[in-house]
Parts: C-alpha cells; sequence; structure tokens
C-alpha cells in the first residue's frame, strides 16, 4: 500500500527554521516526482516545491523562492523541505504528495496527512 | 506562470442535486487539468485527471470535461459525503497551480 507520513511540523517564531519530512512506504519515492502543497488556515491550497525523479529538476513557489530547499534521501525513502526564514504567512498545514506522470499528464495520486507548522512568536 | 480561477466560490445545493463547477485557466492547458476533492482535516484525494478520466474508485457520479482554457466538474445526484471543496490544477507545466476553490455545502 502507497502510504506517505509526514512529520516536523510544530511551532516556530518568526525568522526561525524548519525541517519537514515525508517518508515514503509501498514505492520507491526516487522513482516519482515528490512535492509539497501547503493549506494555510481557511485558504486554498497551494503548490510548494517539487522535485523530480531524476533530481535534475527542482521548482519552488515565487512566494518562497530563496527560503525553501527540498531534497531527498534515497536510502531512506524520504523527501524533506528545509524552510528558512519563516512568517506568520507561512503558517499551513504542509502536504506532501506523490506525482504520477503519464502520457495523459501528470497528477498527485497520493498524499500524507499533512504537518501543521504554526509561525508565531 | 499558468494562473487558474473557480465559479463559483462557493454553491449551496441539496442532496439529490446536479452540480457544476468551472475552472478557467489563463492560458491553454490542453486536457492537462485536473480535479480534487478536499475535506476538512483529511488530505486532498484526485477525483479526475486529463480533464476528463475518472480516477480509479470515484463515483461514476463526477465527470469532468474541457479542454484549453475551459473545464467543469460535475457531480450528478450529490451525496451527503460529497460537500466538499474542489480544487482544479493545471499540470501543463511548472509550477502546477490549482484554482482558488469551490466550495460545496448542504442547503
Amino acid at each position: 500500500e502507497v502510504q506517505l507520513v509526514e512529520s516536523g511540523g510544530g511551532l516556530v517564531k518568526p525568522g526561525g527554521a524548519l525541517r519537514l519530512s515525508c517518508a515514503a512506504s509501498g514505492f520507491f519515492s526516487s522513482e516519482y516526482g515528490m512535492n509539497w502543497v501547503r493549506q494555510a488556515p481557511g485558504k486554498g491550497l497551494e503548490w510548494v516545491a517539487s522535485i523530480l525523479s531524476d533530481d535534475q529538476y527542482i521548482y519552488y513557489t515565487d512566494s518562497m523562492k530563496g527560503r525553501l530547499t527540498i531534497s531527498r534521501d534515497n536510502a531512506k525513502n524520504s523527501v524533506y523541505l528545509h524552510m528558512d526564514r519563516l512568517t506568520p504567512e507561512d503558517t499551513a498545514v504542509y502536504y506532501c504528495a506523490r506525482k504520477l506522470d503519464t502520457a495523459l499528464g501528470d497528477w498527485f495520486d497520493s498524499w500524507g496527512q499533512g504537518t501543521l507548522v504554526i509561525v508565531s512568536s | 506562470d499558468i494562473q487558474m480561477t473557480q465559479s463559483p466560490s462557493f454553491l449551496s445545493a441539496s442532496v439529490g442535486d446536479r452540480v457544476t463547477i468551472s475552472c478557467r485557466a489563463s492560458r491553454s492547458v490542453s486536457t492537462f487539468l485536473n480535479w480534487y476533492q478536499k475535506k476538512p482535516g483529511k488530505a486532498p484525494d484526485v477525483l479526475i485527471y486529463a480533464a476528463s478520466t475518472l480516477q480509479d474508485g470515484v463515483p461514476s457520479r463526477f465527470s469532468g470535461s474541457g479542454s484549453g482554457t475551459d473545464f467543469t466538474l460535475t457531480i450528478n445526484n450529490l451525496q451527503p459525503e460529497d460537500f466538499a471543496t474542489y480544487y482544479c490544477q493545471q499540470s501543463y507545466n511548472m509550477p502546477f497551480s490549482f484554482g482558488p476553490g469551490t466550495k460545496v455545502e448542504i442547503k
């Protein structure tokens, strides 16, 4: 069974940093594009970052560019999102999602349960 | 970047109703358009990919159509478990932007 489990969220002060983890099971995360999507309280879904299967292509949302690093550890079958200089506007539930690539297109077919990040003094 | 819009942002409907949600892209995304359902406290679930293909396990009362810039999600015979927020997402190019969502509530 495909499963994604996020961890690492919590309360952090403005200007602080946090590293989120996404542990995959039931498949090899190295073979897929892996993504982070967030949802701020009362807001919609916002794509945050992607690392494609060959690791050559990494993308970040403009709203957090320069403050994010997405990476993966294939030995641990995990993906990470390091976030720097956090602001209260970064408060959100952060989801890890697997991207399925097909001839018909790409979509996020499996998601974790999310990890809550609260940025507050 | 491609911007996505949805209408309406909110709709009130009754069990058994037919509901239609629209999604528009700022430029053509061909049929690289996905629909997700999001319930509070739960992860999103993909309903439809490639504009009109139903994800395995999704009830056939859900359907999608469209191409280019204009897309539609239709829910026939609305069921209690369908009350949720629905998001479109383009996967034509990065960033894979989402629409702002349409919240479907019980009338």
